[in-house]
């Protein structure tokens, strides 16, 4: 079946703009996670959604960061007034979620590349 | 908070030799624990996992056993071969709160003919 699917594969842009990165998760899939992958930081999370709850936001590194999910399946992630700091690659995961701590399944991500 | 913690690589290895991973880590009570691959050019795919202490995850050759008293997780494969060659990272997600990923560092691995 389709996996987790991410667009676009690859994003250049200018210090200053903004981005929208998006995320079609499993079909069926209640929760979605955005991860970060940096050479410095290695993987880091970002925000956890699951279902119709709050999502859980604590790893956005600032407020330049939001993301939503529409109708609890697709979610875009959008950057801010881009600085070259955010240069990474974006990975998207999702699992069933239906007894907690469930495999998740990643998408191939969007490298960003901010000049 | 949880942590993962991973030997640095690159870890160079001939056709054939005997792999080890190292895998240790932090977090309260009894994690799940989990080991992912990514290929060049490619996206993380889950290699095996385990949910409670003592169980034995394996995959394609590689297994791991989650040791709750040395609270570790180390991979190992028999016999590698050159399309191991990738770079492979430990993680857990812990038994309390939201289910996150918390990822060790990564470890290249380079499997040479």
């Amino acid at each position: 079946g389709a996996g987790v699917s991410q667009s676009p594969s690859n994003k250049v842009t200018e210090k200053g703009k903004d981005v929208e990165l998006r995320c079609d998760p499993i079909s069926g899939h209640t929760a979605l996670y955005w991860y970060r992958q940096s050479l410095g930081q290695g993987l880091e999370f970002l925000i956890y959604f699951q279902g119709n709850s709050a999502p859980d936001k604590s790893g956005l590194p600032s407020d330049r960061f939001s993301a939503e999910r529409t109708g609890g399946s697709v979610s875009t992630l959008t950057i801010q007034r881009t600085q070259q700091e955010d240069s990474a690659v974006y990975l998207c995961a999702s699992s069933s979620e239906s007894r907690g701590r469930e495999t998740q399944y990643f998408g191939p991500g969007t490298r960003l590349l901010v000049l | 908070g949880n942590s993962v913690t991973q030997m640095e690589g690159p870890v160079t290895l001939s056709e054939e030799a005997f792999l080890t991973i190292n895998c240790t880590y932090t977090a309260t009570g009894y994690p799940s624990l989990f080991w992912y691959v990514q290929y060049p050019g490619e996206g993380l795919q889950l290699l095996l996992k385990a949910t409670k202490a003592d169980d034995k995850g394996s995959n394609k050759g590689f297994e791991a056993t989650y040791r709750k008293e040395t609270t570790s997780f180390h991979l190992e494969k028999g016999s590698v071969q050159v399309s191991d060659s990738a770079v492979y990272f430990c993680a857990l997600i812990g038994n309390s709160g939201y289910s996150t990923l918390t990822f060790g560092k990564g470890t290249m691995l380079l499997v040479s003919p």
